[in-house]
């Protein structure tokens, strides 16, 4: 059965601090895998996806995620956070058609102090 | 930008009317979806659609309805809003091969 696993309900970090969120998903086929980020009270923005090729991939606002075959992950990453990007993060799993329809992780909420 | 537009960002609904939300794309997209989202159940599908007139049903269909009339327009209908309906809802489209875009939601309060 495909599903998306966010283990951290919430995390927080100081300004400044590198970030790492946790995404770790089951899915039967060649999964499509996407981190989308949402502010409070707007819709789901997306900052990066992954079809094939480099498993290193580079999104908006300085984010990156790292797909790993072998353990079924696909972490997302920033050097250095900014207190615009305390919000909260989906990883979503779709198949080959091109995600037409996804399936959503639970979400994880970032805090970001001073 | 693919713009997705939901009409209402909030509406509150008294138990037993009919609710419309409505949503408009205007990037041409195949591919229509409504979603709602709760605290800790992340995002769940409610209906989508590839096709104008056409629908299918996501994982939680029971209780609410779709009409495509449009290809630019997907609309929900929860024919007898209950309080158990509360949630904030989003919409998103994709055309093929592309990512979802959503709209900023809307939050149903049926009292």
């Amino acid at each position: 059965a495909q599903s998306v696993t966010q283990p951290d309900i919430h995390i927080t970090v100081s300004e400044g601090a590198s970030l790492e969120l946790r995404c770790n998903y089951s899915y039967g086929a060649t999964p499509y895998l996407f981190w989308y980020v949402q502010s409070p009270g707007q819709g789901l923005q997306l900052l990066l996806k992954y079809f094939s090729g480099d498993t290193l991939v580079q999104g908006i606002k300085g984010f990156e995620a790292e797909f790993k075959r072998s353990q079924s992950s696909f972490n997302l990453r920033k050097p250095s956070v900014h207190w615009s990007d305390a919000a909260e993060y989906f990883c979503a799993v779709g198949d080959q058609t091109g995600a037409n329809n996804l399936f959503f992780g639970t979400g994880t909420r970032l805090t970001v102090i001073p | 930008d693919v713009k997705v537009t939901q009409s209402s960002r909030y509406l509150v609904k008294r138990t037993g009317e009919k609710v419309f939300l409505e949503c408009v794309q205007d990037m041409d997209h195949e591919n229509m979806f409504w979603y709602r989202q709760d605290p800790g159940l992340g995002l769940r599908l409610i209906y989508f659609s590839y096709d104008v007139k056409m629908k299918e049903k996501g994982d939680i269909p029971e209780g609410y309805s779709v009409s495509r009339e449009k290809k630019e327009r997907f609309s929900l209908i929860l024919e007898s809003a209950s309080t158990n309906q509360t949630s904030m809802y989003l919409c998103a489209s994709n055309g093929v091969n592309s990512p979802l875009h959503f709209g900023n939601g809307t939050r149903l309060t049926v009292t």
